[in-house]
């Protein structure tokens, strides 16, 4: 268990529509960041946050935007979903003094 | 940003030691590597990461070569569920990590 924790599990929705996935950091990390995979490909970062604050971009769509909260949760909205939108999405986090980051278990998006 | 190369697979024998190489010729005097590993389509995995010397955890052992240009992860007694793609990763210049595609590991019995 890497204690960062993501929900969904699971997700499917239709297109066109909006979803919100959740990520909670592990306990006193300040930095969240969101990747995304899509089949057979590789990790694609979307963005980071670092204790509320854009820190970072990356190929983030758009349609896609994403948030930090005060209690360090964060939260990526997507919408106008379309079919290729349909992919793992991966949060996370890590904090001052260390270097690495811990991943959470993903939500697996699937749009119809 | 600097960038890895690796294998996109090997093989390795239950028991035995896998040893994964990755080249980050382009690496600055200041990143680290690091190393993850995801499992089917689990979140990726730390196992662990390096400056200039060699480490090791409870988990695997990093070489580093003195230039930097290189490093091996080393398993040392390989498992069935070691089968994994395993990852060599440098920061970008924003901070986050940059992942290629990773050497597909398959531990076979």
């Amino acid at each position: 268990d890497s204690g960062v924790t993501q929900t969904p599990k699971h997700l499917i929705t239709a297109t066109g529509q909006r979803v919100t996935l959740r990520c909670s950091p592990r306990s006193g990390d300040l930095s969240v960041y969101w990747y995304q995979q899509s089949l057979d490909q590789g990790l694609q970062f979307l963005i980071q946050y670092y204790n509320g604050e854009e820190r970072a971009k990356g190929n983030i769509l758009e349609r896609f935007s994403a948030q930090q909260f005060p209690d360090l949760h964060s939260e990526l909205n997507l919408s106008s979903l379309e079919l290729g939108d349909s992919a793992l999405y991966f949060c996370a986090s890590s904090g001052t003094g260390r270097t690495e980051a811990f991943f959470g278990q993903g939500t697996r998006l699937t749009v119809v | 940003d600097a960038k890895t190369t690796q294998p996109p697979s090997m093989d390795c024998a239950e028991g035995r030691a896998a040893n994964l190489p990755c080249n980050h010729s382009t690496i600055s005097g200041n990143e680290y590597v690091y190393w993850y590993r995801q499992i089917h389509s689990q979140g990726p995995q730390y196992i662990i990461h390096g400056l200039k010397n060699n480490e090791t955890n409870e988990m695997a052992s990093l070489i580093i070569t003195e230039d930097r240009k290189s490093s091996t992860l080393i398993l040392p007694h390989a498992t069935l569920r070691d089968t994994a793609v395993y990852y060599c990763i440098v920061r970008g210049s924003q901070g986050n990590l940059i992942f290629g595609k990773g050497t597909k590991l398959s531990v076979k019995p």
